[in-house]
């Protein structure tokens, strides 16, 4: 089975550095997503990992370690705009995607 | 990125009637769509595949009589919550299949359902 854990809830200072972890169990692996959704809204796509290392994309990064099933996002420089909530997941079935728990991150000034 | 409208954004209807949400792939053309449910602060969950010309495929647990998927064209999907209860108020998303430099999903902006 599938099976993707995220903590359910984070918070942090603007300016700060935030750390959101993923674990998962699957059968199979074509790579790890994260998307970021505001509430309200759709999920928007943030960062794809599929080799173990770490992936830079401005303020975001995405790590991953296949052998320890194993990925986080780390938020730099936090802003405001950053409170939402990070989903990871991971596809199965040639297209379809199953999401983790999701943690919603709240920024405080 | 790929662009999905739905439509209605929102619907508040009564318990027991019928309600039809529309995604549209606006920029390309998909012959498969995924019907997602999010409940308040919970993740989003795979009900099912919608395929174009054929019977959608459901996930685990899905009614497939409540909850009917017809995909008419290239562009167009329908998810229609049949006899409605308080319990299927929902936010209901859609997605296209992979389109991205990553492949992937890009999804429309959902649509919330309020069933009195």
């Amino acid at each position: 089975g599938q099976n993707i854990d995220q903590p359910t809830e984070m918070t942090a200072t603007e300016g700060a550095i935030v750390q959101i972890n993923c674990t998962y169990q699957t059968s199979g692996f074509n790579g790890l997503f994260w998307y970021q959704q505001h509430a309200g809204e759709a999920p928007t796509f943030l960062s794809y990992n599929v080799l173990d290392g770490l992936e830079e994309k401005g303020r975001f990064s995405s790590f991953l370690s296949r052998s320890k099933g194993y990925s986080y996002l780390l938020l730099k420089e936090l802003q405001m705009k950053d409170s939402a909530s990070y989903l990871c997941a991971v596809p199965y079935n040639t297209d379809k995607l199953i999401f983790g728990t999701g943690t919603r991150l709240q920024v405080f000034p | 990125g790929a662009v999905v409208s739905q439509h209605p954004s929102w619907v508040i209807c009564k318990s027991g009637t019928s309600v039809k949400i529309e995604c549209r792939s606006l920029d390309f053309q998909a012959t498969t769509m995924f019907w997602y449910r999010q409940f308040p602060k919970q993740s989003l969950m795979l009900m099912a595949t919608s395929n174009e010309g054929s019977k959608a495929t459901y996930e685990q647990g899905v009614e497939k009589d409540k909850f009917l998927i017809n995909h008419a064209s290239l562009t167009l999907s329908t998810l229609t919550v049949t006899s409605a209860h308080p319990e299927d108020s929902s936010f209901y998303i859609c997605s296209g299949p992979g389109q991205g430099a990553y492949n992937e999903q890009f999804f429309g902006p959902g649509t919330r359902l309020t069933v009195l």
